[in-house]
């Protein structure tokens, strides 16, 4: 089954604890992303990365890393999580950019910081 | 002024009527359009995607662009109770590869 999974699917943890949030596709997607989902604000994204070994910040990158080392994984990287990042993180991915092509979420990750 | 623009609702409208959706975005030189729609509790999941000025028809959903004045909306014809969701307008914006959503429409559909 072609599918985009994330993990842990919820998560609570204190500030300043490091933290990776996995992202794994089965699609042989070149275009992955992360975005975090807020009330009132909608998606937006973190980081995207168009191929293996190379990523770019998207429109909210300040306290977050990733990195593309394999073509389908794409882990998010807290280094010192803050309870700013409270948040529902997504992450999608798509055969090629977003221009033309079907972005595909995986199930979310819920993510408090105490 | 954000990069895509949606009236947050929520929209309620009975069953079996059409529910109007827009979505504006600031820059002029974007390219694509997309609608999603996200369930309570799930993921986003793409209806329908548009690029070209004018109207695109897909069952009890059409969506329609203008670019000259910069905004896109849908349409859902004889509405369902599970049409009641959140929907996302998202634009590719010109010659790179970042997707800026809006913060979406809750629509409730009535029995």
């Amino acid at each position: 089954e072609a599918q985009v999974t994330q993990n842990p699917r919820y998560l609570i943890t204190v500030t300043g604890k490091k933290l990776t949030v996995t992202c794994s596709q089965n699609m042989n997607h070149e275009y992955m992303s992360w975005y975090r989902q807020d009330p009132g604000l909608g998606l937006r994204q973190i980081y995207y990365s168009m191929n293996v070994e190379v990523t770019d910040k998207g429109d909210v990158p300040e306290g977050y890393k990733v990195s593309r080392k394999e073509k389908r994984n794409f882990p998010l990287i807290l280094e010192s999580p803050s309870p700013n990042q409270t948040s529902l993180y997504f992450c999608a991915s798509s055969y090629g950019r977003p221009r033309t092509d079907t972005q595909y979420f995986g199930p979310g990750t819920r993510l408090t910081v105490l | 002024q954000k990069e895509v623009e949606q009236n947050s609702g929520p929209l309620s409208v009975p069953e079996g009527a059409i529910a109007s959706l827009n979505c504006t975005y600031s820059d002029r030189g974007s390219q694509s359009f997309f609608w999603y729609r996200q369930y309570s509790g799930k993921s986003p999941e793409l209806i329908m995607f548009i690029y070209s000025n004018g109207d695109k028809e897909d069952g009890r959903f059409t969506a329609q662009l203008n670019k000259a004045s910069q905004y896109v909306s849908l349409l859902i014809r004889d509405s369902q109770p599970s049409d009641s969701a959140t929907y996302l307008c998202a634009v590719h914006r010109s010659n790179d590869y970042k997707l800026s959503f809006g913060a979406g429409t809750t629509v409730t559909v009535r029995a």
